[in-house]
């Protein structure tokens, strides 16, 4: 079956521009996950989705950034006014719901290049 | 806030030797969960360990949770270039947030 996944692969920016990535989860998860991973560090937390709900916007850097997801299924993550500092991978997990006793599956990564 | 830190952060073997990554948490856990991401690609899953003390191996890989529940660590017996890679824990308190750890990124060398 069909994995997680994500577009573009790759986005190149200019500083100020917003910028839109796409996940695709796993069809009948309706857990969704996004991450951040810097050059060769770990994954930040950015948000979760259960449904459509996104009880904890907390892990999100700044109010430039925002998510949705739509019909329990495909989300989208925007970053306004785009940094340079924003530059990095961004990582779409999926899960089979929101108990903390799922794997997550993970997309192929967007790469994000701010200049 | 929670935090999982891992050590070594870098480790480079030769081919045949052994390989431990060491995660601790700031917190008691739930469960800790691990997963490998190989140069280029993105993280898998490899197991995940809910009860204290717990202990399961994979082939050549066995992962080990602490009796706090507070540590947990990953070991490769005869490593092999396909190993290469960082290896990453990810902890829950029992909600949907999982903190991941710093990584350790494993080299092997032929």
């Amino acid at each position: 079956g069909a994995g997680v996944s994500q577009s573009p692969s790759n986005k190149v920016t200019e500083k100020g521009k917003d910028v839109e990535l796409r996940c695709d989860p796993i069809s009948g998860h309706t857990a969704l996950y996004w991450y951040r991973q810097s050059l060769g560090q770990g994954l930040e937390f950015l948000i979760y989705f259960q449904g459509n709900s996104a009880p904890d916007k907390s892990g999100l850097p700044s109010d430039r950034f925002s998510a949705e997801r739509t019909g329990g299924s495909v989300s989208t993550l925007t970053i306004q006014r785009t940094q340079q500092e924003d530059s990095a991978v961004y990582l779409c997990a999926s899960s089979f719901s929101m108990s903390s006793y799922n794997e997550q599956f993970f997309g192929p990564g967007t790469r994000l290049t701010v200049l | 806030g929670q935090q999982v830190m891992q050590i070594p952060q870098y480790q480079h073997v030769q081919e045949g030797e052994d390989f431990t990554t060491y995660c601790n948490s700031s917190t008691t856990l739930s469960n800790i969960q691990w997963y490998k991401q190989r140069p280029g690609g993105h993280p898998v899953f490899l197991i995940q360990l809910v009860k204290s003390g717990e202990v399961k191996k994979q082939k050549r890989l066995t992962f080990q949770f602490g009796e706090a529940k507070k540590n947990s660590s990953l070991h490769i017996t005869a490593t092999q270039t396909t190993d290469v890679g960082t290896y990453f824990c990810a902890g829950s308190s029992g909600t949907y947030k999982y903190i991941f750890g710093t990584g350790t990124r494993l080299k092997v060398l032929a």
